[in-house]
């Protein structure tokens, strides 16, 4: 079984502009989780989506955004990118129901910097 | 808010070592809790996944515990190897204010470990 891909892998943008991110869970997982990987913070929760729906919101601002569709496969968008949003993002896939917790499977991620 | 803390934050050993890492959380209130392994710029591997339900996980050479009650989470590797050389991250789901978790993983700031031949 493939394992949850990311694209692109590595990405360098301008402050101010907006960058959409790509996320293609695992086969059969309908569950996809976004994370921020940060030297000074290290991984923090941004959203996951089920179903289409997002379920689960971290504490970021507006300018971070996501969606899901119908193949489960998930984007997540910044706009107006800051100095500080440069970071791994990782996404992960699990085939969490609305009942039990199952383990999550990440990506190799995608490398952001903004310059 | 739960918080995750891992100690030590780094590790170093000569290779065949047992090694013991260890992983507290503040809320005891958790779904589960997920030991993974990350090398530099890569994604994560899950390693472990414990049931709150569970004590413990074991993979190969690895054993993961758990106490819920104390917050406490730890991670064994026997016979340790050049190639276990990573950074090494534990991470909980517990329910937000609704009663729910979807997802949300609470992570500490990992374990570098370094086997030296």
């Amino acid at each position: 079984k493939a394992g949850v891909t990311q694209t692109p892998r590595y990405l360098i943008k301008t402050r101010g502009q907006q960058v959409t991110l790509s996320c293609s869970p695992i086969s059969g997982h309908r569950s996809v989780s976004w994370y921020q990987q940060t030297p000074g913070q290290g991984l923090q929760f941004l959203f996951e989506y089920f179903s289409e729906t997002q379920r689960n919101k971290g504490n970021f601002p507006g300018r971070f955004s996501g969606r899901q569709f119908s193949n489960s496969r998930s984007e997540m968008n910044v706009s107006t990118l800051e100095l500080g949003d440069s970071a791994l993002y990782l996404c992960a896939s699990s085939t969490s129901g609305t009942s039990l917790h199952h383990e999550q499977y990440f990506g190799p991620g995608t490398r952001l910097t903004v310059t | 808010k739960q918080e995750v803390t891992q100690i030590p934050a780094a590790l170093s050993v000569p290779e065949g070592e047992n090694l013991v890492l260890n992983c507290s959380f503040t809320d005891s209130a958790i779904y589960n809790l997920q030991w993974f392994r990350q090398d530099p710029g890569k994604g994560l591997t899950s390693l472990l996944l414990i049931q709150s339900s569970q004590r413990e996980q074991t993979s190969g050479r690895l054993n993961a515990s758990l106490d819920k009650s104390s917050g406490r989470s730890t991670l064994y590797i026997a016979a340790s190897q050049p190639g276990d050389s990573a950074t090494y991250l534990c991470a909980v789901e517990v329910a937000n204010a609704g009663g729910t978790s979807y997802g949300k993983l609470t992570f500490g700031q990992g374990t570098i470990l370094t086997v030296h031949p």
